[in-house]
């Protein structure tokens, strides 16, 4: 089946500091990803839509500026948090839907820590 | 009113057991329809699409009723290793809206 790769599994990161994580579909090419974020003992919660080639289209609630989204390819879309404060401490999983509207294939998960 | 809506859980339920979960929707133009399986600071991992028609595999069986918007999921002779949250996902417009999950722990 179509696989996601996302990196780092796991990041530890001090209070005002940048972290990029990477979503790449591996053998499919996908025009839209999704981002989603979990917090401890909740549901996945979408936070934006990764268009290929264009901006992102984001949840309510969720702060273009501080969580920037690139998708710059068909094959890989990037979640940029900024200047991360210990309440974005949470487990960010991408996902992109197969190349036939079928199920979604998610990536790992990163795990941010940020101290 | 959430998109998608599943039984609130947490199901305890002894080995052995079968347990069903619900999860309603709110678009009736939703195209398709899946459970999905978390296990603890994992990711989601599909359990099985369901269709219509119903859709068995082994001791699960999903079924999906489109008049009244739900999607059901029955876990029959329950074991330790069903341990986990379980989300429905619909997906509309090329976009995938999940349950908020239902915890299921299974115990001896």
């Amino acid at each position: 089946g179509a696989v996601v790769s996302q990196h780092p599994s796991r990041v530890i990161c001090k209070s005002g500091t940048s972290v990029k994580i990477e979503c790449r579909s591996l053998d499919f090419q996908a025009t839209t990803m999704f981002w989603y974020r979990q917090f401890p003992k909740q549901s996945l919660m979408l936070m934006a839509t990764s268009n290929e080639g264009s901006k992102a289209t984001y949840e309510q609630g969720v702060e273009k500026d501080k969580f920037l989204i690139n998708h710059a390819s068909l094959t890989l879309s990037t979640l940029t948090v900024t200047s991360a404060h210990p309440e974005d401490s949470s487990f960010y999983i991408c996902s992109a839907t197969g190349p036939h509207d079928t199920e979604a294939f998610f990536g790992q998960g990163t795990r941010l820590t940020v101290v | 009113r959430k998109e998608v809506e599943q039984d609130p859980g947490p199901f305890n339920v002894p080995e052995g057991a079968t347990v069903a979960f619900n999860c309603t929707y709110s678009n009736s133009a939703s195209q398709s329809f899946f459970w999905y399986r978390q296990d603890c600071r994992k990711e989601p991992k599909l359990l099985m699409s369901v269709y219509s028609s119903g859709n068995e595999d082994g001791r699960f069986t999903a079924q999906l009723n489109r008049a009244s918007q739900y999607i059901s999921l029955l876990i029959r002779d329950s074991k330790l290793s069903d341990s986990a949250t379980y989300l429905c996902v619909v997906n509309g417009a090329g976009k995938s809206t999940f349950g908020d999950g239902t915890t299921l722990t299974v115990k001896p």
